[in-house]
């Protein structure tokens, strides 16, 4: 079956719009998560949602930053006013639930901010 | 709070083995996972550990000791496709079950 996918695959902004990243997990998984993940670095935790309900945004940087998952599946991360310190890639990873399963990552989007 | 070190940057032979090491403290423990990145795509999973001793899948093989906050993966007879980065990542336990932390990646790079 299809992988995780993300669009767009790359976003150029300018600094102080905002940003909807969108995240489609395998069709059936139970868990979504959000990460940034910097050049040479490993992925950054955001947040993560059990079906629809956000269990942990504790790695979101400030207020300006938001997800959602409304109907347990396809999930929108968005960046308010965006900075240039946001440009990163941002991933989306999935699972079937459960703490020994592991996540299965997405393409991931490239975000530049102008 | 968490926090996990690999080493930045191995080199080996290919047909040789590698070991990358990965140290750990964290709130809780709920597993650790090795995941694979070639530049430029996204982690693919390759092996996890919640128990200790050493976990084989073919040529790749990870060791855990939750004493010691230590973790191994072991790759055999290298190929050249297996340079990549190499990412340590360890689930927490409590309010922290669902949130994996990673480390930085450790980048290997295989020489003929």
């Amino acid at each position: 079956g299809a992988g995780v996918s993300q669009s767009p695959r790359y976003k150029v902004t300018k600094r102080g719009q905002d940003v909807a990243l969108r995240c489609d997990p395998i069709s059936g998984h139970v868990s979504l998560y959000w990460y940034r993940q910097a050049l040479g670095q490993g992925p950054e935790f955001l947040t993560y949602f059990n079906y629809e309900a956000q269990q942990d945004k504790s790695g979101l940087p400030n207020d300006r930053f938001s997800a959602e998952r409304p109907e347990g599946s396809i999930s929108t991360l968005t960046i308010q006013r965006t900075e240039q310190r946001d440009s990163a890639m941002y991933r989306c990873a999935s699972s079937s639930g459960g703490t020994e399963v592991p996540q299965y990552f997405g393409p991931g989007t490239r975000l530049t901010v102008t | 709070g968490q926090n996990i070190d690999q080493p930045t940057e191995m080199t080996a032979t290919e047909g040789a083995i590698v070991q990358i090491n990965c140290t750990y403290q964290t709130s809780g423990f709920n597993g650790l996972f090795w995941y694979q990145q070639h530049a430029g795509e996204a982690p693919t999973f390759l092996s996890y550990n919640v128990l200790d001793g050493l976990e084989e899948k073919g040529r790749f093989s990870s060791f855990l000791s939750r004493s010691k906050g230590y973790s191994y993966l072991l790759l055999k007879e290298l190929q050249m496709k297996d340079s990549a980065s190499y990412l340590c990542a360890v689930r927490g336990g409590g309010t922290n079950a669902g949130k994996s932390t990673f480390g930085d990646g450790t980048t290997l790079t295989v020489k003929p």
